[in-house]
This record gives structure tokens, C-alpha cells and sequence, in this order.
């Protein structure tokens, strides 16, 4: 079982205000690093995709980094906004084989 | 495109029964995986089938098991429920198999298993 960790397990951020959370990984034997946002009563639903060092994402005001020689991924939220709030989830692909992390719960106040 | 559908969405079961939760992939997708959520914990990986075959297998007892039909629809199988079984079940379906990670989970809206 891989040890996958997401820090802090929960933020609480003002509406307008950036963010950002730290997803930390193994470095051996990697494979790709997948980001998810799962809102409340609906399923988790793809952000990102990233397999190379150095790979920077971005989709709307929603970006991630990847460092995998020191294991590990950010995620960064620009402007937050309510419908940002979100468990966002890491998983890990190493040896083929998909580890999640515990999730980072981000709560945006108006 | 129809998404990943699960069936069924709430069950209610009493220790030492066994349950069936089915899921139907999105049209094309070949692999379908499997994993358990409970309260304070991250989605733990219980198997991926891809072709029919299972490819790769989490740390579960083998009360859990699966299977995957040629049409690409996988059911998962607890036989003798325990009490610790109850949690949200969650199917996702990727174009790729276990071979190759790089293309995203897509996931079901999960099955809510209660053991009582």
C-alpha cells in the first residue's frame, strides 16, 4: 500500500482569496499523478492527469504542479469561489497500481 | 455519452448475507476498478478488471471479489457481510488499462452498503 498523503486535511477560504494544498507521494517507480474534485452527493470527477517532472496543469482557475524526483504535486485554486468547495482527492500510480490519498476538503466562505 | 451508472444506489444487508453491486461503464471503456470508501478514510483500491481479466487486486479479504463481462460491465461480490463492510462502493471506468494510468478515472455516483 502506498503512502500517499494530502496536507492540510481541511481549509476554510474566503470567497476571493487563493489556495493551495500540497498532495506527497513516493518517488520510485512513478508512474502518473491524478488530481479529483469530489463535490457533495455527486462522484468524483477528473481535474488532471500528470506524468512528467515539471508537468504544470491548468484548467480554468484551477492549476497543478508536479515535482516527482521529491514526490510531490500542489494544487493551486485562483479566486476561490462557493462552488469550489470541494474534497479535493491525489491518487498515485506506481507499479500500476492507483493509491489515494486521504483528501483535502476545501470549504469557501462568501 | 452516457456516464458510469452503478446499481444499486442504497442497500441494506444483515450480517453474514452476501450483495451484488453492478457497474455499467461509459460506452468504449474496457476498464472498470472498484473501490471502498468509510468515514476517515481515502478510497482503498479493491480490484481492477480490464478485458474480463482482473489485473490488479487491493488488500481485501477474499469475501470481496469481482468479475467483468465481454460487454464490459463489472459486478462486485462481499459474500458473509460483516458489519465493517458498510461504506460507500464506488465503480470508475478509463479507456486504458492497468498498464497505463495516464488517462482518468471516470466514476459512478457509488452504491451506499449498509450492514447492520
Amino acid at each position: 500500500i502506498l503512502n500517499v498523503e494530502q496536507s492540510p486535511q481541511s481549509l476554510h477560504v474566503q470567497e476571493g482569496d487563493s489556495t493551495n494544498f500540497t498532495c506527497s507521494f513516493p518517488s520510485s517507480n512513478f508512474y502518473a499523478l491524478h488530481w479529483y474534485r469530489w463535490e457533495t452527493a455527486k462522484s468524483p470527477e477528473a481535474l488532471f492527469v500528470m506524468t512528467l517532472n515539471g508537468d504544470e496543469k491548468k484548467k480554468g482557475r484551477i492549476s497543478a504542479t508536479l515535482n516527482t524526483k521529491e514526490g510531490y504535486s500542489y494544487l493551486y485554486i485562483k479566486g476561490s469561489q462557493p462552488e469550489d468547495s470541494a474534497t479535493y482527492l491525489c491518487a498515485c500510480v506506481n507499479d500500476y497500481k492507483l493509491s489515494f490519498g486521504a483528501g483535502t476538503t476545501v470549504t469557501v466562505r462568501a | 455519452k452516457a456516464g458510469v451508472t452503478q446499481t444499486p444506489r442504497y442497500l441494506i444487508k444483515t450480517r453474514g448475507q452476501q450483495v451484488t453491486l453492478s457497474c455499467s461503464p461509459i460506452s468504449g471503456h474496457r476498464s472498470v476498478s472498484w473501490y471502498q470508501q468509510t468515514p476517515g478514510q481515502g478510497l482503498q483500491f479493491l480490484f481492477e478488471y480490464f478485458s474480463e481479466t482482473q489485473r490488479n487486486k487491493g488488500n481485501f479479504p477474499g469475501r470481496f471479489s469481482g468479475r467483468q463481462f465481454s460487454n464490459s460491465r463489472s459486478e462486485m461480490n462481499v459474500s458473509t457481510l460483516e458489519l465493517g463492510d458498510s461504506a460507500l462502493y464506488l465503480c470508475a471506468s478509463s479507456l486504458a488499462g492497468s498498464s497505463s494510468y495516464n488517462s482518468p478515472l471516470h466514476f459512478g455516483n457509488g452504491t451506499r452498503l449498509t450492514v447492520t
